[in-house]
């Protein structure tokens, strides 16, 4: 069964520090992996996902996320943190060939930037 | 231009009571989704439509009644809210059936939510 898990509930970074989002998975095929932000009040807004060939994928708003498939991980990066970056963050896996598509949504990792 | 547009943005209303969310697509897309998302801001799938013929059907209550006039809208109807309704409820939409449909690449499209509180 397809699953997603997100270690960290809640992190606070400082502002300009880097940023480090842990994403791990359980899908018995190949994944389809994406990254979701959650900005308070708001939608869901897709930063990147991975889908084949290279590993390391570059999203929106400067993030980045390597899928390694040996750990099972698609851990998403950012190399300095804004404080505009401070949102709930969302890793999904994408199951289904055939007729719909199910994305299978971790808990969630709360981030908090501090000036 | 909006791509997923979900109507009203905030419902509040009384136990008991029927409502119903919409939800439009201008991407022509196939397949449309909605998705709850619970007080812990867990995000569940609920139903989904492909070219207006239901394709999942997680267990939900079956006061939640999905309705596909056409392949651009799919709306939600509850009926005899609960207190437990209670929830942000995202519509969604990607093409075809699969992420992966002849070489290209597709994904979701998520429309902005609707909270909703039953008092």
């Amino acid at each position: 069964a397809q699953s997603v898990t997100q270690p960290d509930i809640h992190i606070t970074v400082s502002e300009g520090a880097s940023l480090e989002l842990r994403c791990n998975y359980s899908y018995g095929a190949t994944p389809y992996l994406f990254w979701y932000v959650q900005s308070p009040g708001q939608g869901l807004q897709l930063l990147l996902k991975y889908f084949s060939g290279d590993t390391l994928v570059q999203g929106i708003k400067g993030f980045e996320a390597e899928f390694k498939r040996s750990q099972s991980s698609f851990n998403l990066r950012k190399p300095s943190v804004h404080w505009s970056d401070a949102a709930e963050y969302f890793c999904a896996v994408g199951a289904g060939q055939t007729g719909a598509n199910n994305l299978f949504f971790g808990t969630g990792t709360r981030l908090t930037v501090i000036p | 231009d909006t791509a997923v547009s979900q109507t009203p943005k905030y419902l509040v209303t009384q136990m008991g009571n029927d409502k119903s969310i919409k939800c439009e697509q201008n991407l022509g897309h196939d397949t449309m989704y909605w998705y709850k998302q619970d007080s812990k801001k867990f995000l569940k799938i609920m139903f989904s439509y492909n070219n207006k013929e239901l394709i999942i059907n997680e267990t939900v209550p079956n006061r939640f009644s999905p309705k596909s006039p056409d392949k651009a809208h799919l709306n939600l109807h509850i009926n005899s809210l609960e207190l437990g309704d209670s929830a942000v409820y995202f519509c969604a939409s990607s093409q075809v059936g699969g992420f992966v449909v002849r070489g290209r690449n597709y994904g979701y499209t998520f429309g902005s939510g609707t909270r909703l509180t039953v008092v």
